[in-house]
């Protein structure tokens, strides 16, 4: 299947652990990105990546670190966990700029107790 | 920066029509698109305007006005399985997405 595959799905965790989130695509696109969707539903971007080059950081903490090792993946590595990092984190990718539309992968649901 | 404001909940019924409206405030504008998420889902992708005017794909149409900040959604011949949240989007330059809070649609029988 072609598609945007994250993993885990699930992460319950405690604060203060590191924890890390893959994302891979295989659509062949040149971007890739990291959304934070909180409680309230609200979709919030907090990185971008084109070809492994940094293009976006949105003013994210930096206990977040993102890593591409290659254009079909990136990875989320979370540092000392906190409360307010509980949240569902989306992977989307693209092709670069115009009208490309974004494709979402199936998202990880984060739970830091 | 952006201001992307959507109602935060309709209902409608099976069979009707239903306009969700979407208004945005921006210092950059490079498109509007339309998303769609069910509970527990991915945003999947519904519909893209950059210029004015209105574009129909099956059952969902959107429109979008520039000079007013204006788009909405027109999802005809309800049915139950639309019920989902649709999220209004404006790209600011080339890649950055911006999100409105998105708006709950609930179809009733």
């Amino acid at each position: 299947d072609t598609a945007v595959s994250q993993t885990p799905k699930y992460l319950v965790t405690q604060m203060g652990n590191d924890k890390s989130i893959k994302c891979e695509q295989n659509l062949g696109h040149d971007t890739m990105y990291w959304y934070k969707q909180d409680s309230k539903k609200f979709l919030k971007i907090m990185f971008s990546y084109n070809n492994k080059e940094l293009i976006i950081n949105e003013t994210v903490p930096n206990r977040f670190s993102p890593k591409s090792p290659d254009k079909a993946h990136l990875n989320l590595h979370i540092n000392s966990l906190e409360l307010g990092d509980s949240a569902v984190y989306f992977c989307a990718s693209s092709l670069k700029g115009g009208k490309e539309t974004q494709y979402f992968g199936p998202g990880t649901r984060l739970l830091v107790l | 920066g952006q201001n992307i404001d959507q109602p935060t909940e309709m209902t409608a019924t099976e069979g009707a029509i239903v306009q969700i409206n979407c208004t945005y405030q921006t210092s950059g504008f490079n498109g509007l698109f339309w998303y769609q998420q069910h509970a527990g889902e991915a945003p999947t992708f519904l519909s893209y305007n950059v210029l004015d005017g209105l574009e129909e794909k099956g059952r969902f149409s959107s429109f979008l006005s520039r000079s007013k900040g204006y788009s909405y959604l027109l999802l005809k011949e309800l049915q139950m399985k639309d019920s989902a949240s649709y999220l209004c989007a404006v790209r600011e330059g080339f890649q950055k997405l911006v999100f409105g809070t998105g708006t709950r649609l609930l179809v009733s029988p």
